[in-house]
């Protein structure tokens, strides 16, 4: 199966800071890497997501990028604010014998903490 | 905002019971999914569910059970069977493959 490996573990960063987050996954046939905000207490959320044919994404201050060669994948956070602090969660998708399900393997999670 | 709905929010149980969790969505998604997520852990895959009458093990389906008899409702049941039950359960839905999930608000379970 799949393994996502997600560093750092923790991130603190001033406001106006950039922020970087990197994941590795271990199979080559993932096409599909979605990032997930929780915030505290509250369920995940979609932030951004990048598919295996494109090698970056942006989304005003969010962007992904994906080098399929070396099979990482990283999100970057521009001009932080503390309402960016949360836990970000990174995911890949094997989609080979899972059917029409979405069998996401998720990163352990980095907790961002944007400081004044 | 709405879509999936989990309940109850906090759930106690003593060891040895079987507790059910429910997770409803008005999404009309065919996929369902529960997560287990654990401090320091990433989301892990109990079970999913595809169609109607059909769901597969995830990566910890051990000391779990699941239905699906209806589209808009897939319940959880924790077994006794499960050795360290104390965790926050995400129920999940999508439209299936790569499109985005949808997570429920969580079901935080305490068993002592």
């Amino acid at each position: 199966g799949e393994n996502v490996e997600q560093h750092p573990s923790t991130l603190s960063v001033q406001e106006g800071d950039s922020a970087v987050i990197k994941c590795t996954y271990s199979d080559s046939a993932s096409n599909y890497f979605p990032w997930y905000k929780q915030e505290l207490g509250k369920r995940p959320q979609l932030i951004i997501d990048i598919r295996s044919n494109v090698g970056e994404k942006k989304d005003q201050r969010i962007a992904v990028t994906l080098n399929k060669t070396a099979k990482h994948f990283s999100l970057h956070i521009t001009e932080t604010q503390p309402e960016d602090s949360a836990v970000y969660f990174c995911a890949a998708l094997l989609a080979i014998n899972t059917g029409t399900a979405s069998k996401l393997t998720f990163g352990t999670g980095t907790r961002l903490q944007v400081t004044l | 905002d709405g879509g999936i709905t989990q309940s109850p929010k906090y759930l106690f149980r003593k060891e040895g019971q079987n507790v059910t969790l429910s997770c409803e969505q008005n999404l009309n998604h065919d996929a369902m999914y529960w997560y287990r997520q654990d401090p320091g852990q990433g989301l892990r895959l109990i079970y999913y569910s595809q169609i109607v009458n059909d769901f597969q093990k995830g990566d910890i389906a051990e000391g779990y059970s699941v239905s699906r008899e209806k589209k808009e409702s897939f319940p959880l049941t924790v077994t006794s069977a499960q050795k360290n039950p104390t965790a926050f359960y995400l129920c999940a839905s999508n439209r299936g493959l790569d499109s985005p999930l949808h997570f429920g608000n969580g079901t935080r379970l305490t068993v002592t």
